[in-house]
This record gives structure tokens, sequence and C-alpha cells, in this order.
């Protein structure tokens, strides 16, 4: 089946723009996270979406950075007046939201502010 | 102090030797364990699941234990192929009913020809 899948794969953008990375999980996946990465770098975590409970938003590293999931499937992860410091790669996966669950990762957006 | 630590290394080991990685956890809460394998460039992907038993898949073996809490990862007779940044995973209660996922920084394996 499906996995999970991230558009767009590549981003170039200029300081100060605003860009929206979009993840479409696994169907089924209650459970949605983002990730970043930076190059060399470890995963950080961003956010964290479970069915209908609050977001964990404590991964956010700033308020220019926000994330929605509508229907409880796709998500869509926004940041508003970009920084050079925001290029990364951006990782989205889901699961099953249950604790023995594999976590899918999609390809990754690669997001390069100029 | 971070919730999963692991060993950054790199590991540079030569082909067909034998390595170990270990991650310690600090929840006591956590509820299961994996083992991811992430590629240059490339997303993480499941390598396997750690279970209080100990379980073996091919070259790859992996342990829990819970008292000291630490988990570890085994390659026998290391390939090139396993050259990657292996990363240790835990999953635990966050709350009402929910769980999450939290990653160790990985530890970077380089197996030399």
């Amino acid at each position: 089946g499906a996995g999970v899948s991230q558009s767009p794969s590549n981003k170039v953008t200029e300081k100060g723009k605003d860009v929206e990375l979009r993840c479409d999980p696994i169907s089924g996946h209650t459970a949605l996270y983002w990730y970043r990465q930076s190059l060399g770098q470890g995963l950080e975590f961003l956010i964290y979406f479970q069915g209908n409970s609050a977001p964990d938003k404590s991964g956010l590293p700033s308020d220019r950075f926000s994330a929605e999931r509508t229907g409880g499937s796709v998500s869509t992860l926004t940041i508003q007046r970009t920084q050079q410091e925001d290029s990364a790669v951006y990782l989205c996966a889901s699961s099953l939201g249950s604790p023995r669950e594999t976590q899918y990762f999609g390809p990754g957006t690669r997001l390069l502010v100029l | 102090r971070k919730e999963v630590e692991q060993d950054p290394g790199p590991f540079n080991v030569p082909e067909g030797a034998t390595v170990a990685f270990n991650c310690t956890y600090s929840n006591s809460a956590s509820q299961s364990f994996f083992w991811y394998r992430q590629d240059c460039r490339k997303e993480p992907k499941l390598l396997m699941s750690v279970y209080s038993s100990g379980n073996e898949d091919g070259r790859f073996t992996a342990q829990l234990n819970r008292a000291s809490q630490y988990i570890s990862l085994l390659i026998r007779d290391s390939k090139l192929s396993d050259s990657a940044t292996y990363l240790c995973v835990v999953n635990r209660g966050w709350g009402s009913g929910t769980y999450k996922y939290i990653f160790g920084t990985g530890t970077r394996l380089k197996v030399l020809a």
C-alpha cells in the first residue's frame, strides 16, 4: 500500500517568505509527527498529532512555525517569515498510535532558505 | 539530559567485525523500544523492535534491560552495507491514553573494507 508522502520534495525560498509543507500519512494512521533534521544532525521533534487530542506543540522552535491536521489525515506545516536557519529536511511520520506500532517516515521535504 | 541518549560515534569497524551500540533512556514508563536505521540523506526506517526477552534478526540482535534502562544492538559479521546511522527510539505514554516516540540522536557506523 501507499506509504507516507510529502510535498514538495524540495523547496527553495527567499528569506522572509512563507512556506507550506504537506504530509499525507498512511491511511488509518491516527498519529502524525513532524520532525526537522539539519545536515549531519539528529531528528528534532516539532509537533505531534494524535487523533482528536490537542497536538503536542512543545517542539516548535518559534511562533513562526505552525501546523494543522485537517480531518485527522493530511497535515500542513507552515513556516512564516523564513530564516536561513530554517534550512533543513522536514520529515513527517505516521503510526497507528499504539505503543508497539512502527512509525513510518515520508521521504522528507528539503527546504533551502536563501 | 536528553530522554534518550546514544554515543554519536562514529564507530569505524572493519568488515566482518562485531559491533555493539548502547542506548539509555530516562523515563521508566517507556513502553516499547525500537532501532531505526538512517542512510545518508534518506528517511529513517525501522530496523527492528526490541522485546523484553531479546530478539534476533539474522546478524542483528537487540536486547532490553528495563532495570538499568538501556537498549543494545549487536551487529555480527558487519557488511559495508551496514554503514549508516542507527537511531534508538523509545515509545512512552504521553497522556490521555496516547503515546509518543522519542528518538535518540543516533550512532554513526562506518564499516571499512
